[in-house]
């Protein structure tokens, strides 16, 4: 069954962590990307990825980083540098960098305590 | 400034009573229109993609409709499953390359 996962589905984290979210997919996706969400606003690009090895920030990378080692799979890291990283985040793939349809995982929500 | 703008924020309809959301962008060179359907606490669903004024989508019972400044997308005889928030997103190209811009979306309930 092929999909996005996203992990943790809840994470909770004390000022001053870092924590890692994850994002995994077997759709043979080469393009993925990672979107905040907050009440009342459009969803945010933070970074992208179009091939493995290579990412690019998006509009809103400061305080956050990732990595693409493998296609499947472009883990986000939300840094104590991140001022305001309560959100729900959430994560998209598609099949080329040229294709126009995006689809998204089911999201993690991460609450800073 | 580019951006996305999505009407009403909130709706509230009679099962069976059929009404319009409205996407309106000023985006130039847009490549593509997206609709999305997302339930709380989950991720956003792919419904449609629009590419050109004039196209029409449907989908049970939801129809998206797309024109040089606007998209609508259209509920007929809506059930109580039909309520979501419905996001618009939109593609533009830039000096940079492709952008997607979405829009804050429209939170629809249906009552019996």
């Amino acid at each position: 069954d092929g999909g996005i996962t996203q992990s943790p589905k809840y994470l909770f984290r004390k000022e001053g962590q870092n924590v890692t979210l994850s994002c995994e997919q077997n759709l043979n996706h080469d393009a993925m990307y990672w979107y905040r969400q907050d009440p009342g606003q459009g969803l945010r690009l933070i970074y992208y990825s179009q091939i493995v090895n290579d990412f690019q920030k998006g509009d809103i990378a400061e305080g956050y980083s990732v990595s693409r080692e493998k296609k499947e799979s472009f883990p986000l890291t939300v840094t104590s540098a991140q001022k305001n990283p309560t959100a729900f985040y959430l994560c998209a793939s598609k099949d080329r960098p040229l294709a126009d349809t995006q689809y998204f995982g089911p999201g993690t929500r991460l609450t800073v305590l | 400034e580019d951006q996305v703008t999505q009407s009403p924020e909130a709706l509230r309809l009679q099962e069976g009573e059929s009404s319009s959301l409205n996407c309106s962008y000023t985006v130039s060179g847009l490549r593509g229109l997206f609709w999305y359907r997302q339930d709380p606490g989950k991720g956003p669903e792919f419904l449609f993609t629009l590419y050109s004024a004039g196209e029409e989508k449907e989908k049970e019972r939801l129809k998206a409709t797309l024109t040089k400044k606007e998209s609508f997308l259209h509920i007929t005889a809506p059930k109580p499953e039909d309520s979501a928030t419905y996001l618009c997103a939109v593609q533009w190209l830039t000096g940079g390359g492709n952008k997607l811009t979405f829009g804050t979306g429209t939170q629809l309930k249906v009552e019996l």
